[in-house]
């Protein structure tokens, strides 16, 4: 079944310390999508990546990075620079050429991540 | 720039009621997408109906239906006989086409809890 994996379901990371969250889908979109969500709040938009090689910063990037070197895979680091890192982390996805209002998006499972 | 409003505090419901989600919306675009999406504490997001601006006729899904009402600028979203599993939180999110650039703008989302 086609889909978006995002791997771990929890993260311990220590201060001071890089971690990478795991996106992968097989649904052959061109569009990924890193977001960030905080208890009880919405959806922030952290980085997004209509192609491969090509991504832009979101609304809240600083302290994250990201690559595309594969249509299937948009990691995400979270760097030692991001203030107030857990959260949990949503990764989502979108079929068709840019401008299609239509589509929705896919999301993954999230990744918790809890800074001890 | 878009805006999507949902400012209901936690909203309760009886088993088998209906109850009403509240969204509304601001844009200049007059070609624009409507979403909502249920997020269970389990984190994962589920995509549950979609309007379009141009749309004649209110989406319906099921026991979903959307109630848009273009003037107003409000895409409300109703649950017809709730059940327990509907306990989650819901967003509402629109999609503008601004080119490659496009991508969902989401509501901070609102609490629903049925009560047996």
């Amino acid at each position: 079944d086609g889909g978006i994996t995002q791997s771990p379901k929890y993260l311990f990371r220590k201060e001071g310390q890089n971690v990478t969250l795991s996106c992968e889908q097989n649904l052959n979109h061109d569009a990924m999508y890193w977001y960030r969500q905080d208890p009880g709040q919405g959806l922030r938009l952290i980085y997004y990546s209509q192609i491969v090689n090509d991504f832009q910063k979101g609304d809240i990037a600083e302290g994250y990075s990201v690559s595309r070197e594969k249509k299937e895979s948009f990691p995400l680091t979270v760097t030692s620079a991001q203030k107030n890192p857990t959260a949990f982390y949503l990764c989502a996805s979108s079929i068709g050429p840019a401008g299609s209002i239509s589509m929705g998006y896919t999301f993954g499972s999230g990744t918790r991540l809890t800074v001890v | 720039a878009q805006k999507i409003t949902q400012t209901q505090p936690g909203m309760f419901v009886q088993e088998k009621e209906a109850v009403t989600l509240d969204c509304t919306y601001d844009t200049s675009d007059p070609s624009y997408g409507l979403f909502w999406y249920k997020q269970p504490s389990s984190g994962e997001m589920i995509f549950l109906i979609y309007q379009g601006s141009y749309d004649q006729q209110n989406a319906t899904e099921g026991r979903y239906s959307l109630n848009f009402q273009k003037a107003r600028k409000s895409a409300n979203l109703v649950i017809s006989a709730s059940q327990l599993g509907d306990s989650a939180m819901y967003f509402c999110a629109m999609r503008v086409p601004t080119g490659a650039n496009s991508k969902l703008t989401f509501g901070k989302g609102i609490t629903l809890s049925v009560r047996p």
